[in-house]
């Protein structure tokens, strides 16, 4: 049983246009919001971080947007470029725990 | 450039053999961590590692287990290796202090078949 659920699957966007990507989660005492990136062949990296005191944190073109209440967050890439295309994970950790929780990852490709 | 270097990019193995998986990180860092990665399931925590010896199960630990007898080296085997231990294997590390805010660094992986 997933503790972070995301979606959608794979995702195809055209170049300029918004990626958004959404997770989910059910156990309020995660504390801790990731994203990774990871590209063919290699492992994933950590793209964005959020914490739940924050409800929105922007880096670049990427933003991520914390909705505490509904115990959801997502990852939106404005302006998506083809070096975008890439797999997408959101994570997330609760304090005490020293390992991040996945979702199932999202496989964005920008069209040209 | 900080890096966990994972031993081998590719791995095929009989049904039943042991495997040994390794991954060396070079930044000092006190954790280390193996998932596994499979499509439509994300990265799936196997075990993970907080310092020398030690050693906490993951959510899949089953038909694992894991060495650390160094700080930079955190090794996972498969006892006997099944088909369905096909999977990518990720290692990756993290200082103790620094979960909540520099995240993991992650290798390369190992994609191992089991025939």
């Amino acid at each position: 049983q997933q503790q972070v659920k995301q979606s959608p699957q794979s995702l195809i966007v055209q170049k300029g246009g918004i990626s958004i990507i959404n997770c989910a989660y059910e156990n309020t005492a995660f504390d801790y919001f990731p994203w990774y990136q990871q590209f063919p062949g290699k492992g994933p990296a950590l793209l964005i971080a959020i914490r739940p005191d924050v409800s929105e944190k922007k880096e670049g073109r990427f933003t991520i947007s914390f909705n505490k209440s509904a115990k959801q967050f997502s990852l939106h890439i404005m302006d998506s470029q083809p070096g975008d295309s890439a797999t997408y994970f959101c994570a997330a950790s609760k304090a005490g725990r020293r390992a991040l929780t996945f979702g199932s990852g999202t496989r964005l490709q920008v069209q040209p | 450039d900080v890096k966990v270097t994972q031993s081998s990019r590719y791995l095929v193995k009989r049904t039943g053999e042991k495997v040994f998986l390794e991954c060396v990180q070079d930044m000092d860092h006190e954790n280390m961590f193996w998932y596994r990665q499979d499509p439509g399931l994300g990265l799936r925590l196997i075990y993970f590692s907080y310092d020398v010896k030690m050693k906490e199960k993951g959510d899949i630990p089953e038909g694992y287990s894991v060495s650390r007898e160094k700080k930079e080296r955190f090794s996972l085997i498969l006892e006997s290796a099944s088909t369905n231990q096909t999977s990518m294997y990720l290692c990756a590390s993290s200082f103790a202090r620094d979960l909540p805010r520099g995240g993991y660094t992650f290798g390369s992986g190992t994609r191992l078949t089991v025939v």
